[in-house]
């Protein structure tokens, strides 16, 4: 059974850093993009990058909002993706979840809460 | 970059009745990169079609998807009482590689 858990969300300030975890099992995770989407409270989803397998570069995308604050990292000999998260605004304040795939993230874990607050 | 526009943003049905929900797209989806998803309060998203019109894995044949171009549809034939939640389409783009999602449609009962 594919399984992803999240973890390392919490309250953080504004300008700090945190990073979040998304540990895999159930499948060969090597094998696979990895993708990260984020939804703010009471509204829709937000794309906010994924990373390609290793055998398609392990090169990761981002969306426009969170390119050259968020990185998207993966250890395949662990089952792990990271999202490292720099210099955090207050519009941030997400649930934040990983999905295996990159065009259409099929399997979710059920997310970590991230909150942006002085 | 692409915007997807749902409608409508709030349709209310009742169990047993069909389900058109529309996405439309500002320009061409290439190669009908497009899903659609399920997310009920405090789940994550669920993957219900993909390449426009494939059911994903363990989906009930009465969702259904269909469109090409700019104009796309999810159709729930028969609402069972586990269909009430909100439904986002989404697109792959290519260049540069990115994935955007509409606004959201919730079906809700009547």
């Amino acid at each position: 059974e594919v399984q992803l858990v999240e973890s390392g969300g919490g309250l953080v300030q504004p300008g700090r850093s945190l990073r979040l975890s998304c540990t895999a099992s159930g499948f060969t995770f090597g094998d696979y993009f990895m993708s990260w989407v984020r939804q703010a409270p009471g509204k829709g989803l937000e794309w906010v990058g994924f990373i390609r397998s290793n055998s398609y570069g392990g090169t990761t995308e981002y969306a426009a909002s969170v390119k050259g604050r968020f990185t998207i990292s993966r250890d395949d000999s662990k089952g792990i993706a990271y999202l490292q998260m720099n210099s955090l605004k207050t519009e941030d304040t997400a649930v934040y979840y990983c999905g295996r795939d990159g065009t259409w993230p099929q399997f979710w874990g059920q997310g970590t809460l991230v909150t942006v607050s002085s | 970059e692409i915007v997807l526009t749902q409608s409508p943003g709030t349709l209310s049905l009742s169990p047993g009745e069909r389900a058109t929900l529309s996405c439309r797209a500002s320009q061409s989806v290439s190669n009908n990169y497009l899903g659609w998803y399920q997310q009920k309060p405090g789940q994550a998203p669920r993957l219900l079609i993909y390449g426009a019109s494939s059911r994903a894995t363990g989906i009930p044949d009465r969702f259904s998807g269909s469109g090409s171009g700019t104009d796309f549809t999810l159709t729930i034939s028969r609402l069972e009482p586990e269909d009430f939640a909100v439904y986002y389409c989404q697109q792959f783009g290519r260049s540069p590689p990115s994935l955007t999602f509409g606004g959201g449609t919730k079906v809700e009962i009547k």
